[in-house]
């Protein structure tokens, strides 16, 4: 089934402790993406990825990091995590970059306390 | 960059009545998509559909690309349509999100 997979679904840490949250996608897409959506706010962009060893900052990447080694993975790395950013995170990807066939992970919902 | 504006950002409805959703974006785009996000927080793809008409059983889109808006309707709404549906524009590799309708559909 083609499908993103986010890990973990949930979440709870403490804050200053490094996590990272894995995205893996099993479709070739060439373009990854990372959003946050708070109340309110839709979703924003975090980072993207056209492809390996490509990435571009979205609307938001202050606090977080990413990094593209393979197609398929994509993980976004918070290295000191701080209440702001708890939230609900998306990963999704795409062939090419566009709309076309977007497609979501379940998402993560971090809590940093 | 790119605006994009949804209304209403809330709606309650009665099951079986019909509604519009509406979705306005600041600029030309090269594509749109509406999006469903389910009371489980899940993401579905719902219409792509950067120009013209679009109609999937209940559900139908339109998109006016020349005077920026697209319409999401919704016909004889069940509880299962609860949730936040998004509309989603892109402008050259740039993605915009909308803040979302949040819809309610009581039994």
């Amino acid at each position: 089934e083609a499908q993103v997979t986010q890990n973990p679904r949930y979440l709870i840490t403490v804050t200053g402790k490094k996590l990272t949250v894995t995205c893996s996608q099993n479709m070739n897409h060439e373009y990854m993406s990372w959003y946050r959506q708070d109340p309110g706010l839709g979703l924003r962009q975090i980072y993207y990825s056209m492809n390996v060893e490509v990435t571009d900052k979205g609307d938001v990447p202050e606090g977080y990091k990413v990094s593209r080694k393979e197609k398929r993975n994509f993980p976004l790395i918070l290295e000191s995590p701080s209440p702001n950013q708890t939230s609900l995170y998306f990963c999704a990807s795409s062939l090419s970059g566009s709309l076309y066939g977007y497609t979501f992970g379940s998402g993560t919902r971090l809590t940093v306390v | 960059g790119i605006q994009v504006e949804q209304s209403p950002p809330d709606l309650i409805l009665q099951e079986g009545a019909n509604s519009t959703l509406r979705c306005n974006f600041s600029d030309s785009v090269n594509n749109l998509q509406w999006f469903h996000q389910n009371p489980w927080g899940q993401l579905i793809n719902l219409f792509y559909i950067p120009s013209g008409t679009k109609q999937n059983g209940r559900l139908s889109a339109t998109t006016v690309a020349t005077e920026r808006y697209s319409l999401l309707y919704i016909s004889s709404s069940q509880t299962t349509d609860s949730g936040v549906y998004f509309c989603a524009v892109e402008q050259n590799n740039d993605m915009r999100f909308g803040a979302g309708t949040r819809l309610t559909v009581k039994p």
